[in-house]
């Protein structure tokens, strides 16, 4: 089976901009959950869904939004972007909302300048 | 609040010996637990979990243990390999709490070098 992928894997953006963000789960899975790695906060929880519904949202701020569709896949947006959202964006699916096991994506490096 | 703490960020041990990387959380809701190892610039990959059932899960050179009532859990590497040389991430979700479901909290992770 495919791992989870992300595109795209680097991404350089200036402050004020919007990005994008892509997430493939493995195939079968039905939850996608995002997650956000910075040095100083380290993994911290943005959200997750499951059944093209948003299940729950970590404490970020109204401006970090996602969806999913209904083949599964996931996309999350930041919008006016700021120079603290650098940060590596992880992706990670399971099988079903709250199953347990979630695997990861390798990420989309995120700068903002 | 950080309710998942690893306190040694870092590890270093021999070749062939035991690596034992600890957590310890505070959140009494949280009922499954899981280990990742991560290299940079990937993703984290998953290693072994635990439900709070439990108190011990093996996986071939990796063993779980999980000790409810102190809340702390280790992971216990065996023999250990320049190969397990990465950042170790303990997690722990809340399954059964509804505004928890798919929700990871992580703990700032432990640096390991194992020396050849």
């Amino acid at each position: 089976k495919a791992g989870v992928t992300q595109t795209p894997r680097y991404l350089i953006k200036t402050r004020g901009q919007q990005v994008t963000l892509s997430c493939s789960p493995i195939s079968g899975h039905r939850s996608v959950s995002w997650y956000q790695q910075t040095p100083g906060q380290g993994l911290q929880f943005l959200f997750e869904y499951f059944s093209e519904t948003q299940r729950n949202k970590g404490n970020f701020p109204g401006r970090f939004s996602g969806r999913q569709f209904s083949n599964s896949r996931s996309e999350m947006n930041v919008s006016t972007l700021e120079l603290g959202d650098s940060a590596l964006y992880l992706c990670a699916s399971s099988w079903a909302s709250g199953s347990g096991e979630q695997y990861f994506g390798p990420g989309t490096r995120l700068t903002v300048t | 609040d950080q309710q998942v703490k690893q306190n040694s960020p870092s590890l270093s041990v021999q070749e062939g010996r035991i690596s034992i990387l600890n957590c310890d959380y505070t959140n009494s809701m949280f009922d499954y637990f899981l280990w990742y190892k991560k290299y940079p610039a990937e993703g984290p990959t998953f290693l072994i979990s635990i439900s709070s059932i439990k108190d011990k899960n093996e996986d071939g050179r990796f063993t779980v243990f999980l000790n409810k009532s102190a809340k702390h859990l280790s992971l216990h590497i065996v023999p250990s390999q320049p190969g397990d040389s990465a950042v170790y991430f303990c997690a722990a979700s809340a399954r059964r709490g509804s505004s928890n479901t798919g929700k990871l909290i992580f703990g700032q992770g432990t640096t390991l070098q194992v020396k050849p």
